[in-house]
Parts: C-alpha cells; structure tokens; sequence
C-alpha cells in the first residue's frame, strides 16, 4: 500500500477565496487522482493528474475552478478558486501505485467548509 | 457507461448478524468491481476486488463478495457482524475517462449501523 497525506486536514473559508489541497505520497506513483465527496453523496471524480502533462478533467469540472499541479512523482496539489458555500466537500486525492493492478490508494481528505 | 447501484443507503444489522450490503453494477465489458469502507473522519480504504478469475473474493476483515454475472451483481457479505464495522461502504466499478485513463464510478454509498 501506500502512505498518503493532505493537508490541510479541514479549513473554514470565506465566499471567494481559493485553497490550495496538498496531497503528498511516500512512493513515486504514475496516476494521481482528486475526489469530491459532497455532503452525504458519494465520491465523484474531478480530474487525473498525471506527471509531466496537464491534468484531464471530468465533465462538469474546469481548470479556471480546478486548477492541479504535479511537478513530481510524490505530490500533487488541487486549488479550489473563488470558493462559494456549493464548495464545501470532502476533497480527496488517491493514486494507482501499481498500473495494472486496479487498486487505488486514498489519502485521508480534506474537509472544506464555505461560509 | 459503466455505472453502480447500491440498494439501501442504511442498513442495520445486530452484532453477531450477517452483513449484506447490495451492489449491481452495468457495463458493456467485463467489470473490474471494488469494495471500498469509510470509517468517520477517515479516507476510503480498500475492502476487495474482483478482477477475473474466482467470482467468490475475499477481503480484509472477514468481508466477501460474490461476482455474479447472470445477476449483474457484487453483494458484500460478513458471517458476522461486529462494533467496528461500523461504517460508509462504497461499491464502485472501474471505468475510462473521455481521455482513455481509468478512473472508478461509486455507488452512492451505505451507511452500516450495529446494533450492540
């Protein structure tokens, strides 16, 4: 398995301001990927974000709003901009350690709330 | 398109009862199909997979899940259900994203509640 960090582990923001999530890993791994779990709902992915390209966003999620980085084989960060109350969700961020072997590894989340 | 269907976003059950959480999925191809637990507070941890080969997979904690085709089907079962699986149990099934990469679709979820 993998060690999988974010930080932060919770905020409270403000209607339009942006966060920036970190997600950390303690191996070097090909496919990163960021979650959103709205309140009560299930998990539904925002976008992959693999090194040395540009992140591929799911339908319903832009990179004005979402923007990634992945300036290496460990970390990851996802930006949330100008942030209203719809925002707030579990962010979370997971990563395939072995392609082929069909498991992905999820960090612990990051808990956002938007006044 | 891919996708999954839990039935019964709560289920309780006693201690010491079996556990039956309901996944039927759809797919065009043969399915990659996961359990996933969420303990409160927690991220989301790998129960069982089932990929090919044995349809009858076992994961951690006692859990199993029978990949049934003709049912479209991958029920999570417990012989017997204890405290700490107390928890969000997601199915999800493995699809591709518009740009050829891999990614899983969830269920909405169930809640499982013990019953001391």
């Amino acid at each position: 398995s993998a060690v999988i960090s974010q930080k932060p582990s919770r905020d409270i923001c403000q209607r339009g301001t942006s966060l920036t999530i970190q997600c950390q890993v303690d191996s070097q791994v090909t496919m990163m990927f960021w979650y959103r779990q709205q309140p009560g709902q299930s998990l539904t992915l925002i976008a992959t974000a693999n090194q040395g390209s540009e992140a591929t966003y799911e339908s319903g999620f832009v990179i004005d709003k979402f923007p990634i980085s992945r300036p290496n084989l460990t970390f990851s960060t996802l930006t949330v901009s100008n942030m209203s109350p719809e925002d707030s969700s579990i962010y979370l961020c997971s990563v395939e350690l072995y392609r082929g072997r069909n498991e992905q590894f999820f960090g612990p989340g990051t808990r956002l709330t938007v006044l | 398109a891919q996708s999954v269907t839990q039935l019964g976003s709560h289920v309780s059950v006693s201690e010491g009862a079996l556990v039956l959480l309901r996944c039927n999925y759809s797919s065009s191809v043969p399915p990659y199909l996961f359990w996933y637990v969420q303990y409160p507070n927690q991220g989301l941890q790998l129960l069982l997979k089932y990929t090919t080969g044995a349809t009858l997979v076992k994961g951690i904690n006692g859990f199993e899940a029978e990949f049934k085709k003709s049912e479209t089907s991958f029920h999570l079962t417990k012989p017997s259900a204890h405290m700490s699986d107390a928890a969000e149990y997601f199915c999800a099934v493995r699809t591709s994203t518009n740009f050829g990469n891999e990614k899983l679709t969830f269920g909405t979820g169930t809640r499982l509640t013990i019953i001391p």
